[in-house]
């Protein structure tokens, strides 16, 4: 299957600092990537959804500001999360289609472990 | 409101039975509805995908059923084994650019 690969795994960071989370499509193209956030014993939260060369599409309640996302070509994007707090402390996993982008199957990044101090 | 629940948060079989998980949604029209298996601390793993006109789908020891009806879908492993223990996820489409909407999830242990 394809692979997605995500970059860092775990990051600890002070509060107030900003931190980049890198997400790849390793073997096809995404012209679409999903960033998603998931708290303990909780469902996976759509953030917003990536396009290549676009800007991002955020679901509602998510600051565009806080949480900046960068599609610069169809291999990668990028999640920013900028002055981060300890409420920002989270797994936020991103995710790619490959194939057709209303049918396909979902490949999943490891996820990023976050921890704001 | 639209809302996808599954059914249990956690659910403890024996090994070499059948676990049956269920997800259930409301004011959604999906296409189709997806499972994926979630180790901790790890991104989740695609499963199977069943479509509206489905009722059924198979793939080695999983099977899925959709029932459009009763806005139901209903996830099995037979003969379950300790390896299956993991947290399984529910989606589906939002008929809204190809986004995926998650349930909470179902914890499924399986004692040996």
């Amino acid at each position: 299957g394809a692979v997605v690969s995500q970059h860092p795994s775990r990051v600890i960071c002070k509060s107030g600092t900003s931190v980049k989370i890198e997400c790849r499509s390793l073997d096809f193209q995404a012209t679409t990537m999903f960033w998603y956030r998931q708290f303990p014993k909780k469902s996976l939260m759509l953030m917003a959804t990536s396009n290549e060369g676009s800007k991002a599409t955020y679901e509602q309640g998510v600051e565009k500001d806080k949480f900046l996302i960068n599609h610069a070509s169809l291999t990668l994007s990028t999640l920013t999360v900028t002055s981060a707090h300890p409420e920002d402390s989270s797994f936020y996993i991103c995710s790619a289609r490959s194939g057709n982008l209303n049918t396909g199957e979902l490949f999943f990044g490891e996820g990023s472990r976050l921890t704001v101090l | 409101s639209q809302k996808i629940e599954q059914n249990s948060e956690a659910l403890n079989i024996q090994e070499g039975k059948t676990a049956t998980l269920t997800c259930n949604y409301t004011n959604y029209s999906p296409a189709y509805l997806q499972w994926y298996r979630q180790d901790p601390g790890r991104g989740p793993v695609f499963l199977l995908l069943i479509r509206e006109n489905e009722k059924e789908k198979r793939k080695e020891r999983l099977k899925v059923t959709f029932d459009t009806t009763l806005k139901q879908s209903l996830f099995h492993i037979t003969a379950s084994q300790p390896a299956d223990s993991a947290t399984y996820l529910c989606a589906l489409d939002d008929n809204q650019g190809g986004k995926l909407i998650f349930g909470q999830g179902t914890e499924l242990s399986v004692k040996p």
